[in-house]
């Protein structure tokens, strides 16, 4: 059975430190690693990431996949308080389409 | 572009009543996925349609279904409700349904008393 395993569970910082979301995983047949921001409802896509080493980054957000290792990291740099959400990382897998396993999500607090 | 629509956004409903809920994908979104989010379990799958051929099931009772229609629409419905249904329903479309990216909508809140 897919695994997605993410740490910590929860984080309160404050405006502008950097923080560090880990996401390990275990998926039979790996295809891509993908993480999300929910703030209210509808997770909305950060990063998807299919080969291990490349960084991606969108703004103040980085992320990269490790998969000898089988983990991903999400980094937030100068955070922000509209960095306050859940953060989820999921996988996709298997003989499996359409599907994706989710970990149980990391809440970050950034206060001001 | 239009982003994937959910409706109804909040329903309230009684045990034992069944309920039917809608996603329309992203225009030109062919795979629409269902999950469940609750605060105990996170969000699990649920189901997965592609060309309207259900592909992939999660683990859940025979009385979670759905289907999809011909222009890529999507319902799930669920029949003879729990209290442990009460949850957020989300559903997400993709091109293709792997390694294309997913979009989720902005869900269907659902409690039962």
């Amino acid at each position: 059975e897919d695994k997605v395993v993410q740490s910590p569970l929860s984080l309160v910082v404050h405006e502008g430190d950097t923080v560090t979301l880990n996401c390990s995983y275990e998926v039979t047949n790996f295809r891509s690693l993908l993480w999300y921001k929910q703030e209210k409802k509808a997770p909305t896509f950060l990063f998807m990431l299919t080969s291990s080493g490349i960084e991606k980054k969108s703004g103040r957000l980085s992320s990269i996949l490790d998969k000898k290792e089988l983990f991903s990291i999400l980094n937030i740099t100068a955070t922000q308080t509209g960095d306050s959400a859940i953060y989820l990382c999921a996988v996709e897998g298997g003989t499996s389409y359409g599907k994706l396993t989710f970990g149980q999500g990391t809440i970050l607090t950034v206060h001001p | 572009k239009a982003g994937v629509t959910q409706t109804p956004r909040y329903l309230i409903k009684t045990r034992g009543q069944q309920v039917t809920l809608s996603c329309s994908p992203i225009s030109g979104h062919r795979s629409v996925s269902w999950y469940q989010q609750t605060p105990g379990q996170g969000l699990q799958f649920l189901f997965e349609y592609f060309s309207e051929t259900q592909r992939n099931k999660g683990n859940f009772p025979g009385r979670f279904s759905g289907r999809q229609f011909s222009n890529s629409r999507s319902e799930m419905n669920v029949s003879t409700l729990e209290l442990g249904d009460s949850a957020l329903y989300l559903c997400a479309s993709s091109p293709r349904g792997e390694e294309s990216g997913y979009t989720f909508g902005s869900g269907t809140r659902l409690t039962v008393v």
